[in-house]
């Protein structure tokens, strides 16, 4: 079946401090790839996406690149601000039928002046 | 369009009552979904139409729910007799048909069963 884990957490760091959040997949089909990020109170936004092997997908200095060949996904920030403080969720979309998402367990990230 | 949106954002019903909820997608999005997240949870999925058509059904989704979309524009979501564990939050994605380039969610309806 397909599935994502995902880094526990919380993860906490001081800002301006490099991101790692780490995601790998167990798929059956070739999936699209995606990180999600949910700020308190509020509903789930999209934040990068990658469609095939070696895609990168970035937005507001987030980065993460499609690895086929260790079915990977992990989520990079060069330098974090306190506004990234949310829950962090790597996902997955197959190409068939309902194309539904199927997501991990979410890294909470705290980020301190 | 001001996304997706959901009515109520919070609902706290006793066990044993019905509840409903509703989302209205982005109206020119033709795929609707609902997903359930539990805290400390990803979400997951529960079910997907097509415009009018509920086209997959997740286990999750036991005979106390229904879910309808007519006329392929909102959607209801449909809890009868609750029960303690459904508390929980539900959340409403739209997309267009190539749903793998990401959904648009809504901010969800906190169920609380007291």
């Amino acid at each position: 079946g397909n599935s994502v884990t995902q880094m526990e957490g919380p993860v906490t760091l001081s800002e301006e401090a490099f991101l790692t959040i780490n995601c790998t997949y167990t798929a059956t089909g070739y999936p699209s790839l995606f990180w999600y990020v949910q700020y308190p109170g509020e509903g789930l936004q999209l934040l990068l996406k990658a469609t095939k092997a070696d895609d990168k997908g970035s937005n507001k200095g987030f980065e993460a690149t499609y690895r086929k060949e260790t079915t990977s996904f992990h989520l990079e920030k060069g330098s974090v601000q306190v506004s990234d403080s949310a829950v962090y969720f790597c996902a997955l979309s197959v190409q068939e039928g309902a194309q539904k998402l199927v997501f991990g367990q979410g890294t909470r990230l705290t980020i301190n002046p | 369009d001001t996304g997706v949106s959901q009515d109520p954002r919070h609902k706290i019903t006793k066990r044993g009552q019905n509840v409903t909820f509703r989302c209205d997608p982005i109206s020119e999005h033709n795929r609707l979904y609902w997903y359930r997240q539990t805290l400390g949870q990803g979400p997951e999925f529960l079910t997907y139409f097509q415009n009018e058509a509920q086209l997959e059904k997740s286990r999750l989704l036991s005979d106390r729910f229904s879910a309808e979309r007519p006329k392929g524009s909102f959607s209801t979501l449909e809890i009868q007799r609750t029960e303690q564990g459904d508390s929980a939050m539900y959340l409403c994605a739209s997309s267009l048909d190539q749903g793998i380039y990401g959904y648009t969610f809504g901010s969800g309806t906190r169920l609380t069963v007291v």
